[in-house]
Parts: C-alpha cells; structure tokens; sequence
C-alpha cells in the first residue's frame, strides 16, 4: 500500500531532550516536506527536501533540523526541544512533476 | 513570500445547504490552488484542486472557483450532508516550479442535521 508513515504517532517529552520523529514513504517521490499545525494558524511548512541530500529551510524553521540521505525518508529532528514547540506533525511527500502532496498521519508532540 | 488568507473561520449551514470558503493569496506567480479537509484527529486530504489555467473545477458536490486577476479562489460545497463537517484548508503554491504550498489558516464547517 502507497503511504507515508511517521513514528512515534505521540510522544511527550521535556525541554532540552533531543528528539527525531521520523517519516518515511514507499511511493519513490523526490520532494518531502514537513509542517507543523498549530490551532488557528493552519499548516505551516518546517523544512522541505527536492530530493536526496538537498534541502531547504521553510517558514518556521527555528529549532528544527531535517536530513535527507535516502530517497524515502526524511526525519525530524529537535537538538533541545522546547515547549513552543509542542504541536502536531506532519510529513508529506510528492512526486516531481506532480502536484499532490500525500501526508502522513501526524505526530502529536508535547514539550514539558 | 507568497501569504494566504481564508475566510471565515467558521462555517455553520443546514443539511442541504451550500456552504462557500474564499481564499486570496499574494503572489502574482502562484499557478497550483489545492483544498485540503481534514477531520478530526486525521491528516488532511487533498479533495479537488485547480491550475491558474484554468477558471472552474467541479468534482460532483465539490467545485473550486479561480479568479487570477482579483487573486482569490473559492470552494463551493453542494448539498452538504453531516460527513463535510470537517476543517478545510486552502493552499497556493509560490509558482515558477516552486514545490512549496502557503496555507489558509484553516475554515472549521459545521453541518447540522
């Protein structure tokens, strides 16, 4: 089945302890991307990658790292957490050429 | 870089009736309007999409409108039914094969039977 799956789907941790979500996709697509959704302020774009060992920063990318060293995955990752940071997750993925993002089915994140 | 603005926030119709979101965007160059819902405690699902090529896409109870000179986009939801109680989201691309979407702040559409 073509999907994109994102581990852990929950995870509450506290300040300063590093953390990776991870997000990986069976559908071969080049670009991924992931989002953060905060109530009232919709979906807004964290750091996205055109494909292996190329990415760029989005619009909130403040205390996010990402990496890109195979084509399918594309973890998340928090050096020093921090409780601005507890929000929901999401990665998506797409094919070039294509227009459709496909996401993931989210990471509920909470920083204490 | 491109920022888009979606009204209302919340949306109460009757079983039956139509409901209407409306987005704008700012960014001249954007060519790719997709509409996303997503339910509750689920991940957002594309539900139509249009090009700036084109001025009207309708997919049975679904239909997105275009307007490039005024820069504003529309959904249009037919015969709501209690399952379109979802959030909609629209979204715009920043054009020139750029793959990065710019999202609406999200529309919460209540149904009541």
């Amino acid at each position: 089945e073509a999907q994109v799956t994102q581990n852990p789907r929950y995870l509450i941790t506290v300040t300063g302890k590093k953390l990776t979500v991870t997000c990986s996709q069976n559908m071969n697509h080049e670009y991924m991307s992931w989002y953060r959704q905060d109530p009232g302020l919709g979906l807004r774009q964290i750091y996205y990658s055109m494909n292996v060992e190329v990415t760029d920063k989005g619009d909130v990318p403040e205390g996010y790292k990402v990496s890109r060293k195979e084509k399918r995955n594309f973890p998340l990752i928090l050096e020093s957490p921090s409780p601005n940071q507890t929000s929901l997750y999401f990665c998506a993925s797409k094919r070039t050429g294509l227009n459709q993002q496909f996401f993931g089915p989210g990471t509920r994140l909470t920083v204490l | 870089g491109e920022n888009v603005e979606q009204h209302p926030s919340t949306l109460s119709v009757q079983e039956g009736d139509s409901a209407v979101i409306k987005c704008t965007y700012s960014d001249s160059a954007s060519n790719y309007f997709p509409w996303y819902k997503q339910e509750l405690g689920k991940r957002p699902q594309l539900i139509i999409d249009i090009r700036s090529n084109v001025g009207e896409k309708k997919d049975q109870r679904i239909a997105v409108t275009l307007n490039k000179t005024a820069k504003h986009f529309s959904l249009h939801i037919t015969e709501t039914q209690p399952e379109d109680s979802a959030v909609y989201f629209c979204a715009a691309d920043s054009g020139a094969g750029s793959y990065q979407l710019t999202f609406g702040k999200g529309t919460k559409l209540s149904v009541i039977p």
